[in-house]
């Protein structure tokens, strides 16, 4: 059973546009949330982490994060190119399970 | 930069043979995650240890695989009759700990195993 649903599975955005991506967890004993970025041919790296509800913002990237509906999404201002890659969700419940998502696939075209 | 070490980069292996790969994490990171994922990039954890005690795995883990963290020796993960469909990039990942302050995981470059 898939703990960690992430839509949509692609993405595709236009250079200097908005990608939003979403993250939503089954389990209701999950606390935290991470999202990791995965470059084609790389592993994956955290990019932002949540754990408060409400917003947090880095850069272009902004998170944010509803516990009550366990809800997390990202998104990207001014995209680029250099933006394309896969983004993982990751869960943490309160037993330190730890779930990934199978990912959205972003590709920002020039 | 990520400091979590995996050998070997490939792994080509024959149905019925067995496979097996090896993780040093960071030093000082008592966590340590085995993942594998496939070539639709679908990710799924297998198992995780807290020193040298499992965690959690899952139940393909418990059948198929193998895996244990020794102290001072890497980590490793060993399936036991190797299928095609165990063809997969095989990501090692460790970190200081679980819960908020401590769980963000660092990956190596992974294992890619070919099950011919």
């Amino acid at each position: 059973q898939q703990k960690v649903q992430q839509s949509p599975e692609s993405l595709i955005v236009p250079e200097g546009g908005m990608a939003s991506l979403n993250c939503t967890s089954s389990d209701r004993n999950v606390d935290y949330f991470w999202w990791y970025r995965q470059h084609s041919g790389k592993s994956p790296k955290m990019l932002m982490s949540i754990f408060s509800n409400g917003e947090k913002e880095e850069g272009r990237f902004t998170v944010h994060l509803n516990k009550a509906s366990l809800h997390t999404s990202l998104h990207i201002r001014d995209s680029q190119p250099s933006d394309s890659a896969l983004y993982l969700c990751a869960a943490e419940n309160s037993n330190n399970r730890i779930f990934f998502g199978d990912g959205t696939q972003l590709v920002v075209k020039p | 930069n990520s400091k979590v070490i995996q050998t070997p980069r490939y792994l080509v292996k024959g149905q019925g043979q067995k496979a097996k790969m090896r993780c040093i994490p960071e030093k000082g990171h008592p966590v340590v995650f085995w993942y594998q994922q496939n070539k639709n990039n679908e990710f799924k954890f297998l198992i995780n240890f807290q020193n040298q005690e499992v965690l959690q795995q899952i139940d393909m883990t418990e059948k198929r695989f193998s895996a244990e963290c020794p102290s001072n020796s890497p980590c490793s993960l060993e399936i036991q009759s190797s299928e095609a469909g165990d063809s997969a990039l095989y990501l090692c990942a460790s970190s200081r700990g679980l819960g908020v302050n401590y769980a963000e995981q660092f990956f190596g470059p992974g294992t890619r195993l070919t099950v011919l």
